[in-house]
């Protein structure tokens, strides 16, 4: 399975500041994901990045707001700009491995960045 | 789009059995996953359903109903460490990127 790290861990930030995220793992992968964790709600996908290419973002997400990059396969970062204490949330790195333990498509998923905006 | 529904919270005993719910309305589903996550850590996989039935591992087991839009995770002899949130996810479609239910926190006391 991947090894998934992610810095900061957790960081305290001012309204109309921005912070990048960086996600490392220890094996290539194709695809990677960035998630939002809001307090008492699911994982919410922010955007799936490939290396070569745009992010592509889901529903309620912009470029502008979360720029993303994907320079090689085993690295990631995603900023959160502008920031708002609505953005106040757990930010999430994943990636889907072929090899997991039921032989499928298993997604793994970094520590999370614990993010509080004032 | 897909809705996937579960409890938000239940409760039990250790030692006991708990069986938590989650149904889900989709179209094109391609299987069902449930994670485990603990306070301030990232979820972790327990488990994958493509097909009616129960899979066991362990203490804990996984049941399918396709045609109901149903599954459920089954813990057995329960642990004060089986104190966390169970999330249900699906896939769908020609996509194998998971969809997540909102959790549900299960708290386990002496």
């Amino acid at each position: 399975s991947a090894v998934i790290s992610q810095k900061p861990s957790r960081d305290i930030c001012q309204r109309g500041t921005s912070l990048t995220i960086q996600c490392q793992v220890d094996s290539q992968v194709t695809m990677m994901f960035w998630y939002r964790q809001q307090p008492g709600q699911s994982l919410t996908l922010i955007a799936t990045a490939n290396q070569g290419s745009e992010a592509t973002y889901e529903s309620g997400f912009v470029i502008d707001k979360f720029p993303i990059s994907r320079p090689n396969l085993t690295f990631s970062t995603l900023t959160v700009s502008n920031m708002s204490p609505e953005d106040s949330s757990i930010y999430l790195c994943s990636v889907e491995d072929h090899h997991g333990t039921s032989g499928n498509n298993e997604q793994f998923f970094g520590p999370g960045t614990r993010l509080t905006v004032l | 789009g897909q809705n996937i529904d579960q409890p938000t919270e239940m409760t039990a005993t250790e030692g006991a059995i708990v069986q938590i719910n989650c149904t889900y309305q989709t179209s094109g589903f391609n299987g069902l996953f449930w994670y485990q996550q603990h306070a301030g850590e990232a979820p972790t996989f327990l488990s994958y359903n493509v097909l009616d039935g129960l899979e066991e591992k362990g203490r804990f087991s996984s049941f399918l109903s396709r045609s109901k839009g149903y599954s459920y995770l089954l813990l057995k002899e329960l642990q004060m460490k089986d104190s966390a949130s169970y999330l249900c996810a699906v896939t769908s479609g020609g996509s194998y990127i998971p969809t997540f239910g909102r959790g549900t926190s299960l708290i386990v006391h002496p």
